[in-house]
């Protein structure tokens, strides 16, 4: 058991651009989170998979944003057109979904600077 | 509606006191209020966790209470070190996510 590993780590990339971020959860949680940290803030839930099924997208998740999990194993986030407001730290999370309401484990994440 | 009020924001405690960090949460449905430590550079880290069925749960030097009538519930951190400091937030869950406090910045001055 490794833990959630996210990449990269950083990215700093111009207004405009799109950028994808990648999530390897725990090996055999078939639960997948995202979610975004601004400065001083709390992690917001942006969206969920069980298994390969997208089941929710929180509105914070404009049209701009696409997750996928083919497979059901790891996760991509893009966001298309960045925005400076995009910049924040984008986690991911894994559970091994035996409850409804099971524990999320937390990648490092990874840091988004749109300039 | 969903929210969790996180107090105090910032938190200043010589090593070896306790500190104690507490939420109000509004969702009545919430059953299961985990607590993450969150250090610089790095995501959270889960520390401890309780259920709604419980009202107390100690582990070493952290225990977490829940008063689920009046919806608070408060980690405590006895004897603390220099590694403690960090920030520290609540969460709750009803069903899939975790509604996030707004964290608490905890400094353990040597």
């Amino acid at each position: 058991d490794t833990g959630v590993s996210q990449n990269p780590r950083h990215k700093i990339t111009k207004r405009g651009q799109n950028v994808t971020f990648r999530c390897d959860p725990i090996s055999e949680h078939n639960r997948l989170y995202w979610y975004r940290q601004t400065l001083g803030q709390g992690p917001e839930f942006l969206t969920y998979f069980q298994n390969e099924a997208q089941l929710e997208k929180s509105r914070l998740l404009s049209d701009r944003f696409s997750a996928e999990r083919p497979k059901g194993s790891f996760s991509t986030l893009e966001i298309q057109r960045t925005e400076q407001g995009d910049s924040a730290m984008y986690l991911c999370a894994s559970s091994f979904g035996g409850d409804v309401t099971d524990t999320q484990y937390f990648g490092p994440g990874t840091r988004l600077t749109v300039l | 509606g969903e929210n969790v009020e996180q107090h105090p924001s910032t938190l200043s405690v010589q090593e070896g006191d306790s500190a104690v960090i507490k939420c109000t949460y509004s969702d009545s449905a919430s059953n299961y209020f985990p607590w993450y430590k969150q250090e610089l550079g790095k995501g959270p880290q889960l520390i401890i966790d309780i259920r709604s069925n419980v009202g107390e749960k100690k582990d070493q030097r952290i225990a977490v209470t829940l008063n689920k009538t009046a919806k608070h519930f408060s980690l405590h951190i006895t004897e603390t070190q220099p590694e403690d400091s960090a920030v520290y937030f609540c969460a709750y869950s009803g069903t899939y996510k975790y509604i996030f406090g707004t964290g608490t910045r905890l400094k353990v001055l040597a």
